[in-house]
């Protein structure tokens, strides 16, 4: 069974950083390109980042670039997002989600990111 | 970036209705196209990809179709968990984009 599981959110305050992590398992992690994507409060999904599966390839949204930094450890079966510098639209919930030739076929819970002072 | 624009935004249905929800992409993205469920407090379910392929596990009064620009997503006969969100989501390039979501609610 595939298992995505996110941790490292909470409050922090604008201009602060946070790093979020997702511990995969239930597939070969190493072979599945993965994407952070966010859904604030009421509000539809975003797209935040994509990272390959050998993590040589990365994009980020355009709100996110030069704060926002993916990254991925295949031994650890891990995906990160560090965060800085963030904003108060930054608030939402950050999914961990396996892609599948573009598509998302796995997400995870979902953990909340509340910037706020 | 591939603008998705989907309708309605909302639609109020019954138990047993057929349901459609239509997405436009601003370019052709071929048959690149995901469809969601979400149900509130709950990650977003894959439905169907490449436009019209069930997703394993999902019954088969959802389905899709379409190619191009405009796709849409079809219930066939609402069931009582059927009431949710659902978001289209272009598959063709990066940056990745999702429709709006349409709401399906209890009519």
């Amino acid at each position: 069974e595939v298992q995505l599981v996110e941790s490292g959110g909470g409050l922090v305050q604008p201009g602060g950083s946070l790093r979020l992590s997702c511990a995969a398992s239930g597939f070969t992690f190493s072979s599945y390109e993965m994407n952070w994507v966010r859904q604030a409060p009421g509000k539809g999904l975003e797209w935040v980042s994509y990272i390959s599966s050998g993590g040589s390839t990365i994009y980020y949204a355009d709100s996110m670039k030069g704060r926002f930094t993916i990254s991925r450890d295949n031994a650890k079966n891990s995906l990160y997002l560090q965060m800085n510098s963030l904003r108060a639209e930054d608030t939402a919930v950050y999914y961990c989600a396996k892609g599948s030739s573009m598509a998302i076929d796995y997400w995870g819970q979902g953990t909340l990111v509340t910037v706020s002072s | 970036d591939i603008q998705m624009t989907q309708s309605p935004s909302s639609v109020s249905a019954s138990v047993g209705d057929r349901v459609t929800i239509t997405c436009r992409a601003s370019q052709g993205i071929s048959n690149w196209l995901a469809w969601y469920q979400q149900k509130p407090g709950k990650a977003p379910k894959l439905l169907i990809y490449a436009a019209s392929s069930l997703q394993s596990g999902v019954p088969s009064r959802f389905s899709g179709s379409g190619s191009g620009t405009d796709f849409t997503l079809t219930i066939s006969s609402l069931q009582p968990e059927d009431f949710a969100t659902y978001y289209c989501q272009q598959a063709n390039s990066l940056p990745l984009t999702f429709g709006g979501g349409t709401k399906v609610e209890i009519k």
